[in-house]
């Protein structure tokens, strides 16, 4: 597609139920990161695919959260157990996957739980 | 201490006036400095990418980049109203030959008409 594409755009919850996030990356990137964006604050770093390489799952905050990469290409990153302090925005990029290259972001996910 | 750290601010400037922001970061061995642009409700994009010492200007933007003192910074000169947004910086740490790319908290940049 043109850009990157995120779905659901919102998604409120429940606290305790599971959540899926989807990521369609631009055509043709091989680099997929996710990223997290709480109010007023930076952008954390969670979990970074590229190509076929082992994912970087250095920023994953706690086993409740996962994320996948099929095909090298869609990603869905899984939040278990929703709880109030995951309400965020999740933001999906992607890159040609060279050091140094732009990142391009989707709109991002945003999730309430309540 | 943070990997990527700048000043949260509000940085505020009157229209015309040259808005200044920095941003200083801990790996020495980091490639690739990028700053990107907020607007409130919106997905970061990117406004400069840097790679060597020196600075480095597009229209109205100048990056300037010091690995001895692994600093960089973003000059916008005859700001805006329009460039009233929170500034990202992110930095890319080596990894194979992929771009894991960890940001700061961003500066808020408030221009004043």
């Amino acid at each position: 597609g043109a850009g990157v594409s995120q779905s659901p755009s919102n998604k409120v919850t429940e606290k305790g139920k599971d959540v899926e996030l989807r990521c369609d990356p631009i055509s043709g990137h091989t680099a997929l990161y996710w990223y997290r964006q709480s109010l007023g604050q930076g952008l954390e770093f969670l979990i970074y695919f590229q190509g076929n390489s082992a994912p970087d799952k250095s920023g994953l905050p706690s086993d409740r959260f996962s994320a996948e990469r099929t095909g090298g290409s869609v990603s869905t990153l899984t939040i278990q157990r929703t709880q109030q302090e995951d309400s965020a925005v999740y933001l999906c990029a992607s890159s040609r996957g060279q050091s140094g290259n732009t990142i391009y972001f989707g709109e991002g996910s945003w999730l309430t739980v309540v | 201490q943070k990997e990527v750290e700048q000043n949260s601010g509000p940085l505020s400037v009157p229209e015309g006036a040259i808005a200044s922001l920095n941003c200083t970061y801990s790996d020495r061995v980091s490639q690739s400095f990028f700053w990107y642009r907020q607007y409130s409700g919106k997905s970061p994009e990117l406004i400069m990418s840097i790679y060597s010492n020196g600075d480095k200007e597009d229209g109205r933007f100048t990056a300037q980049l010091n690995k001895a003192s692994q600093y960089v910074s973003l000059l916008i000169r005859d700001s805006q109203p329009s460039d009233s947004a929170t500034y990202l910086c992110a930095v890319s740490l080596l990894y194979n030959q992929g771009g894991k790319l960890i940001f700061g908290q961003g500066t808020e940049l408030s221009v004043k008409p």
